[in-house]
């Protein structure tokens, strides 16, 4: 399959500061890329589409000014949880295709803990 | 809207046979199953459009019925190395988004 890279693994910043997750797609082009968050034992829930050069469609109740997502490149899209809390502790993924109705592959995740 | 996953959970025993199912309220364009193994990000093992595909690959196969809005996951003579939680995901035709189901949790014993 396509690979994905997601960086960082993991992350523990301080509450108050910002993290830049990035995701990118190293052997094909990815028109779109999702981004999800998981909680322990639970699903994985979407929180924004992103296409490349577009702005990205949050989920409702996700804050589009808190998790600030760039899709600047068919390679590369960025999440970035600005101001970040404890309650926002959690395993980002980000997963990306090609186009429509393909397979989408997923990054290794990043688990994010705001001490 | 998220598609509903049955069971939740299963325990075989290692050779055993188990299916999951994978049900929407929507009129489906494609079904997605991945396999997540704790810690790990999901790994991709299957998708089928609409049309009533079936697909396999080894011991695992999948269906697709668009007329009920149903995905079923088949692992035949189920290996430990298949021990995991597996999710469906959902598009709907013209949607972007992928939607996940809430998993299953597959446990194989020696």
């Amino acid at each position: 399959g396509a690979v994905v890279s997601q960086h960082p693994s993991w992350v523990i910043c301080k509450s108050g500061t910002s993290v830049k997750i990035e995701c990118r797609s190293l052997d094909f082009q990815a028109t779109t890329m999702f981004w999800y968050r998981q909680f322990p034992k639970q699903s994985l829930m979407l929180m924004a589409t992103s296409n490349e050069g577009s702005k990205a469609t949050y989920e409702q109740g996700v804050e589009k000014d808190k998790f600030l997502i760039n899709h600047a490149s068919l390679t590369l899209s960025t999440l970035t949880v600005t101001s970040a809390h404890p309650e926002d502790s959690s395993f980002y993924i980000c997963s990306a295709r090609y186009r429509y109705h393909t397979e989408a592959f997923f990054g290794q995740g990043t688990r994010l803990t705001v001490v | 809207q998220q598609p509903v996953q049955s069971p939740q959970a299963v325990i075989l025993r290692e050779g055993e046979d188990a299916v999951i199912n994978c049900s929407s309220s929507k009129a489906l364009y494609s079904v997605h199953w991945y396999r997540q193994k704790h810690g790990e990000a999901p790994v991709f093992l299957m998708i089928l459009l609409k049309g009533g595909e079936q697909k396999g690959h080894d011991k695992i196969s999948a269906s697709f019925n668009e007329k009920k809005q149903q995905s079923s996951l088949y692992l035949t003579a189920s290996q430990l190395s298949y021990s995991g939680t597996y999710f469906c995901g959902t598009a709907t035709e013209g949607a972007q988004k992928l939607v996940f189901g809430q998993g299953t949790r597959l446990t194989i014993n020696p």
